[in-house]
């Protein structure tokens, strides 16, 4: 299943709303996490399930969709949230990420 | 503290092998699916594997099958990828993760593996 990430890459203010978009190859359901990865670490996870939102992520961040289409929201950016984006399928194995998003400063 | 650190990553020829370590802690390890997922420098994330609990199940990444060997020593809290047949685009740093990938909450910090010919 390939998932097909966009805008990449994203240039935003702080304050201002961002919207990503991570389209699927087939049906998936809801079996769709969202990740925000910062140089030099790890991914962390932000979104289960296409719009559960992980213990501890700011109400900023959202996730909505089902099927082969899905949104990803950031509804203020504040500055620590430039960072690169991904989206990742668990619906099938073997299990796929997106290409990624990169969010920088305008 | 749930911990995962990865080792094994080094300077490989073209053609060689390699087995990576991912040593677990501050969970019960025999209760998770474990994964790898890679990244190369200035690229996207690229899931690999994963294992079940109990090793009954495996799964590959297309690029990676025949080539990757994904096990796990629930004695010994870790879970391990042999790789073989190393190829330039092997070159990633090498992440375990507790899960399936229904959500993966924990990661490692990586091991990197450069393959060099």
């Amino acid at each position: 299943i390939q998932l097909t990430q966009s805008p990449s890459p994203l240039s935003a203010s702080v304050g201002d709303r961002v919207t990503i978009t991570c389209q699927a190859s087939q049906d998936i359901s809801q079996s769709l996490n969202w990740y925000q990865q910062k140089p030099g670490e790890a991914p962390k996870l932000l979104i289960f399930d296409a719009s559960n939102l992980e213990t501890g992520v700011p109400s900023t961040f959202s996730g909505s969709g089902s099927g082969t289409h899905f949104t990803f929201t950031i509804s203020r950016l504040q500055p620590e949230d430039f960072a690169t984006y991904y989206c990742q399928q668990y619906d099938t194995a073997p299990y796929t990420f997106g290409q990624g998003t990169k969010l920088d400063f305008k | 503290e749930v911990r995962l650190v990865e080792s094994g990553g080094g300077l490989v020829r073209t053609g060689g092998s390699l087995r990576l370590s991912c040593t677990t802690s501050g969970f019960s390890f025999n209760t998770f699916w474990m994964s790898w997922i890679r990244q190369a420098p200035g690229k996207g994330l690229e899931w690999v594997a994963n294992i079940k609990r109990d090793s009954t199940e495996k799964y590959y990444a297309d690029s990676v099958e025949g080539r990757f060997t994904i096990s796990r020593d629930n004695a010994k809290n870790s879970v391990y990828l042999q790789i073989d047949g190393l190829r330039a685009d092997d070159t990633a740093v090498y992440y375990c993760a507790r899960g399936s990938g229904s959500g993966y909450f924990y990661w490692g910090r990586g091991t990197l593996v450069t393959v060099s010919s």
